[in-house]
């Protein structure tokens, strides 16, 4: 299983840009990796998946370079709506119950 | 559509007790699973099912136990509860199961046994 590693913890202000890097140095060729969003007391939300290079949807960007050992989450312009544990993950393939949530990144933006 | 809906809410048990947490979908969806989250951590799968009648077990399954009878419904019993169980619990579904698909995830449900 592909393990993550992400920060703990990240602080920001409102209207900045947050990048979240994950790493994932053994990552199998066919796996995707995927981030979700999970608000206090709600539970997780798809944000962004991508295969490669660079991935872009209404929320977020997600930026993979080539040798796919490191991803990062760019959330544009941050709201105190954001706060928010972002939880990446590494898997895919086709297989099932191979995504393991780690304990994620808890960001927390300040006015 | 509703999504995922898990119910109750909130629940307090006594050690020993036993109780079902209700897990419900209205997409049409094979793959459900249950997971538990534990203050400060990530999530963990407990069981899952690939379709009515067919149930398995995730990484932390003893405690615990499912059935799938139809497609909407996935109940998770908690046969006999301890405080080790006290965790917030999270029925998830998506539309056949592999990695790749978008996991939709209800609201939870708060567990507190003393």
């Amino acid at each position: 299983l592909a393990k993550t590693t992400q920060p703990i913890s990240m602080d920001s202000y409102e209207g900045q840009e947050v990048n979240i890097t994950c790493s994932h140095n053994n990552i199998a060729t066919n796996d995707y990796i995927t981030w979700y969003q999970q608000f206090p007391s709600q539970g997780p939300r798809f944000i962004i998946q991508g295969y490669k290079t660079k991935v872009t949807n209404e929320v977020a960007s997600l930026f993979i370079p080539a040798d796919r050992k490191s991803s990062t989450l760019s959330l544009p312009r941050v709201s105190l709506s954001d706060t928010a544990v972002y939880y990446c993950l590494v898997g895919g393939s086709g297989g099932y119950n191979k995504l393991i949530f780690g304990a994620g990144t808890r960001l927390a933006v300040h006015p | 559509n509703a999504g995922v809906t898990q119910t109750p809410k909130f629940q307090v048990l006594k050690t020993g007790q036993s109780m079902t947490l209700q897990c419900a979908q209205d997409m049409n969806h094979e793959y459900m699973s249950w997971y538990r989250q534990d203050p400060g951590m990530g999530l963990r799968l407990i069981h899952y099912s690939v379709g009515a009648g067919i149930t398995d077990q995730g990484e932390v399954p003893n405690g615990y136990n499912v059935s799938r009878s139809t497609t909407e419904d996935f109940p998770l019993r908690l046969l006999s509860a301890a405080p080790s169980q006290t965790s917030v619990y999270f029925c998830a579904s998506s539309y056949s199961g592999t990695d790749q698909e978008t996991q939709y995830f209800g609201p939870g449900t708060r567990l507190l046994v003393l």
